[in-house]
């Protein structure tokens, strides 16, 4: 299974853009990175996903990069809604499973 | 659109209790996940369904646990006899179709406490 590496924590300024990385350098071909997010109390809400091409819909942009060993989850501009824990996520092969890791908590401050 | 309703929010009782937790996942979605999330082990896939049919239920930590879908709109996981250890938040999820393209949407949880 792929694995993927996120810092446990970061911090962010209101109406700045929030740049989340996440390693998963043994990620196969065919092996989709999605983000999610979990706000307290909440559960997990689906943020975005991609395999190849970046994609960005209306809550954040996903870089991906040209070898697909990283990728980045960004929010334009944050608020302090966002704050929350993210997770990388590599899709199993071959399975309908998420593997959830530690995740990292994301404090937007005013 | 209704997403994926759990019932219910919360549950307190006491060790050798029956527990039984309830989901409905989106209307059309024809996938059904359980998860279980603890401090200490995070987020964890306890079972999934397909079409109402198991289908990888190795995430189940023991007999006590079972998890049924008698139709495509409801799904019960139950604890017999439930345990302290058992206390955490159990989450239900429902995606589309197949693939490794379709996002999974959760539920808000059940917040289980073993006395």
């Amino acid at each position: 299974d792929a694995k993927t590496t996120q810092p446990p924590s970061m911090d962010c300024a209101e109406g700045r853009a929030a740049n989340l990385p996440c390693n998963h350098s043994t990620i196969s071909g065919n092996e989709y990175v999605y983000w999610y997010r979990q706000i307290h109390s909440q559960g997990p809400q689906y943020i975005i996903h991609g395999l190849k091409n970046n994609e960005t819909n209306e809550m954040a942009s996903l870089i991906i990069t040209e070898d697909r060993k990283s990728s980045t989850l960004i929010l334009p501009h944050a608020t302090l809604r966002d704050t929350a824990v993210y997770y990388c996520i590599v899709r199993v092969h071959n399975t309908d499973k998420l593997i959830f890791g530690t995740g990292t908590r994301l404090q937007v401050f005013p | 659109d209704a997403g994926v309703i759990q019932s219910p929010r919360h549950e307190v009782t006491e060790m050798g209790q029956e527990v039984t937790l309830r989901c409905k996942p989106i209307s059309g979605h024809d996938y059904l996940f359980w998860y279980r999330q603890t401090m200490m082990r995070g987020l964890e896939l306890l079972i999934y369904f397909n079409n109402n049919v198991p289908i990888d239920d190795s995430g189940m930590p023991e007999d006590r646990f079972s998890a049924k879908m008698p139709n495509a709109s409801f799904s019960t996981l139950k604890i017999q006899p439930s345990e302290p250890r058992d206390s955490a938040v159990y989450f239900c999820a429902s995606s589309l179709g197949t693939g490794r393209d379709q996002p999974q949407h959760f539920g808000d949880g059940t917040r289980l406490s073993i006395l």
